[in-house]
């Protein structure tokens, strides 16, 4: 069974339109994260959920909305997507807690915007 | 803020030779958390080893050893007998409670060569 999920691997679409990636976990973790991968795979995390509630949310455009319908579950919403959207986005979910646990990855999605 | 830098963008190394890749940071935190993870052209993220700062004696994990010098805030990855299957990209991470978060550092891509 896959523990992070994200849906879908790859995405194409053209500047001004509004997309969405999906996020699971099955592994009953409370924290999730989104990170963006640029095109010199420089990782930076954007967002921080614990128990459906935002923690981090690292000065992302105010066009990047995360969703939390439950904890398993953390969703990133684009909307007018412009060229330097385009970068490999990466879901992540630990245990949380204070003291660190390690932060499983999922296989990442490839935006690109034409 | 904390910065984690890596200053080789590029390293060679034959099969079953030995390869250290180096990786500095800053922080003004007493306890934290460092991680080195490799990312093959899969581009998934894996986990390769990780080290408490409180922890005096260095992480390993099979082949992967780490070189951690607190006061020179350096945790290099040393990686004995190379495999093919190590050629990656290689990222140093940090992480402390205070931010909830992971730093990562410019990635090192390492190619092992026959």
């Amino acid at each position: 069974d896959t523990a992070v999920s994200q849906t879908p691997k790859y995405l194409v679409t053209q500047m001004g339109n509004d997309k969405s990636i999906k996020c699971e976990q099955n592994l009953g973790h409370d924290t999730m994260y989104w990170y963006k991968q640029d095109s010199k795979k420089f990782l930076k995390i954007m967002f921080s959920y614990n128990n459906k509630e935002l923690i981090i949310n690292e000065t992302v455009p105010n066009r990047f909305s995360p969703k939390s319908p439950d904890k398993a579950h953390l969703n990133l919403h684009i909307n007018s997507l412009e060229l330097g959207d385009s970068a490999v986005y990466f879901c992540a979910s630990s245990p949380g807690g204070s003291s660190y646990n390690e932060q499983f990855f999922g296989p990442g999605t490839r935006l690109t915007v034409l | 803020a904390q910065t984690v830098t890596q200053s080789q963008p590029e390293m060679s190394v034959q099969e079953a030779e030995t390869v250290t890749l180096s990786c500095t940071y800053d922080t003004s935190e007493n306890n934290y958390y460092l991680f080195w993870y490799k990312q093959p052209p899969s581009r998934q993220m894996i986990l390769v080893i990780r080290q408490e700062a409180y922890k005096q004696q260095n992480a390993t994990e099979n082949r992967f050893s780490v070189n951690f010098q607190k006061a020179a805030k350096s945790f290099s990855l040393k990686i004995s007998d190379s495999q093919l299957g190590d050629t990656a990209m290689y990222f140093c991470a940090f992480f402390t409670g205070t931010a909830s978060k992971l730093t990562f550092g410019t990635g090192t891509r390492l190619q092992v060569t026959l």
